[in-house]
């Protein structure tokens, strides 16, 4: 079954940086196309960022993160990242990992929860 | 732009019918989406894929009591025999080149 779990989400204060991961599982993770989802208190679902499958050459934001947040994969480690820096306050959130064949998100993790307060 | 339209909130009794509907922006009638739900404090679940003739295939696992259809810039959800665990968010998403978007979500309240 393909699984993936997310992880590194915490309390930063405003300015500071996170990383997330995501660890993927059940299917050939270098195959697909991954993305981040978020979603603050209480809101809906906003997507953050895509990156391509193989090498992850292509690289899509949100444009309320370019600049500030990066998204990387490891084939060999089957895992998905995200750098977070410049944090606001407007990005606390829950941020899900989800696999998206043919840019349908099709599996989704349980989220990790990120939130920016001082 | 490409934005897509749900109503905030629905309602039907249990074992009733209910239509959910995601509206296409202007100039993106034939865009594809993809149907999800949120039951309460989880992670979304991918239900289906919609196309703009109407064909949809359902991910792994999801009822046949779960189907889509479309109307020009209309995209529907359509969810028969309604159950207490359909009481959840229901998200219509969409793509552009370089964009993902995502219906404000509908909240089902099963009566």
């Amino acid at each position: 079954e393909a699984q993936v779990v997310e992880s590194g989400g915490g309390l930063v204060k405003p300015g500071g940086s996170l990383r997330l991961s995501c660890a993927a599982s059940g299917f050939t993770f270098s195959s697909y196309h991954m993305n981040w989802v978020r979603q603050a208190p209480g809101k809906g679902l906003e997507w953050v960022s895509t990156i391509s499958s193989d090498d992850g050459t292509y690289k899509s934001y949100a444009d309320s993160v370019k600049g500030r947040f990066t998204i990387a994969r490891d084939n060999a480690k089957n895992s998905l990242y995200l750098q977070m820096s410049s944090l606001r306050a407007e990005d606390t959130a829950m941020y899900y990992c989800a696999r998206a064949p043919s840019n349908v998100f099709d599996v989704w993790g349980l989220g990790t929860m990120v939130t920016v307060s001082s | 732009q490409l934005v897509l339209t749900q109503s905030p909130s629905a309602s039907a009794s249990l074992g009733a019918s209910v239509k959910l509907t995601c509206t296409l922006s202007s100039g993106h009638s034939r865009y594809a989406i993809a149907w999800h739900q949120q039951q309460p404090e989880k992670g979304p679940r991918y239900l289906m894929n919609l196309n703009s003739d109407g064909s949809h295939i359902r991910g792994d696992g999801i009822p046949d009591r779960f189907s889509g259809s479309s109307s020009g810039a209309e995209r529907y959800l359509t969810i028969s025999s309604l159950q207490s665990e359909d009481e959840a968010d229901y998200y219509c998403q969409t793509w552009g080149t370089g964009i993902q978007v995502f219906g404000g979500g509908t909240k089902l309240t099963v009566l």
